[in-house]
């Protein structure tokens, strides 16, 4: 099946710095991918959307200046924390979709993010 | 405004008994409803999806129910085991899985063994 790797899976960091991750599809060129914030035991909460090529579409209430995404190509969607700072922590997740036919969207493993 | 909602918050179920998660939605253009599982650590893996053209679909212990006039659909996992532990999500979108998808809220499923 559809394969989306993110790396890192986890990462700890100081207060202040800025945080890349990045979201890979590794069998099917993504057309589409979302990123996404999840908190404990609570739902994912969808942050943006990219488009390979364009700027991505944020939605309300998220940052885009602290969190910037790049969809440089057809198989890589980068998220940049930006500045991070302690409320920050979370799980972050991509997911990519080919954007044609019945295909659904496919998860990445997650980035845990732990801001100190 | 939650457009997608999901019961229950939790379940407990024993091993080989039936586990029942049920949605509801409101916005009629939703046109795909899938299903994620997620085990801790680890992203959502789909599980099976359906369309409002079919009202039942099954693979292997995983069924979804679903009924268009309520606006409602249902995962049933059949002979439940100890590693279908996890949380599972309902979702849906329009145009496919490749549109947003809205999330429900998760239950977090336990089965004894």
């Amino acid at each position: 099946g559809a394969v989306v790797s993110q790396h890192p899976s986890r990462v700890i960091c100081k207060s202040g710095t800025s945080v890349k991750i990045e979201c890979r599809s590794l069998d099917f060129q993504a057309t589409t991918m979302f990123w996404y914030r999840q908190f404990p035991k609570q739902s994912l909460m969808l942050m943006a959307t990219s488009n390979e090529g364009s700027k991505a579409t944020y939605e309300q209430g998220v940052e885009k200046d602290k969190f910037l995404i790049n969809h440089a190509s057809l198989t890589l969607s980068t998220l940049t924390v930006t500045s991070a700072h302690p409320e920050d922590s979370s799980f972050y997740i991509c997911s990519a979709s080919p954007g044609t036919g019945d295909q659904p969207q496919h998860f990445g493993d997650g980035t845990r993010l732990s801001i100190l | 405004q939650q457009q997608v909602k999901q019961s229950p918050q939790s379940l407990i179920v024993q091993k080989g008994g039936i586990s029942i998660i049920n949605c509801a939605y409101e916005n009629t253009a939703f046109d795909y409803f899938p299903w994620y599982q997620q085990f801790p650590g680890k992203g959502p893996a789909l599980l099976i999806a359906i369309r409002p053209d079919v009202s039942e679909k099954k693979e292997g212990r995983f069924t979804i129910s679903f009924n268009k006039s309520a606006k409602q659909f249902s995962l049933h996992i059949m002979d439940s085991q100890p590693g279908d532990s996890a949380t599972y999500f309902c979702a849906a979108s329009k145009n496919s899985g490749y549109s947003t998808l809205t999330f429900g809220k998760g239950t977090m499923l336990l089965v004894s063994p």
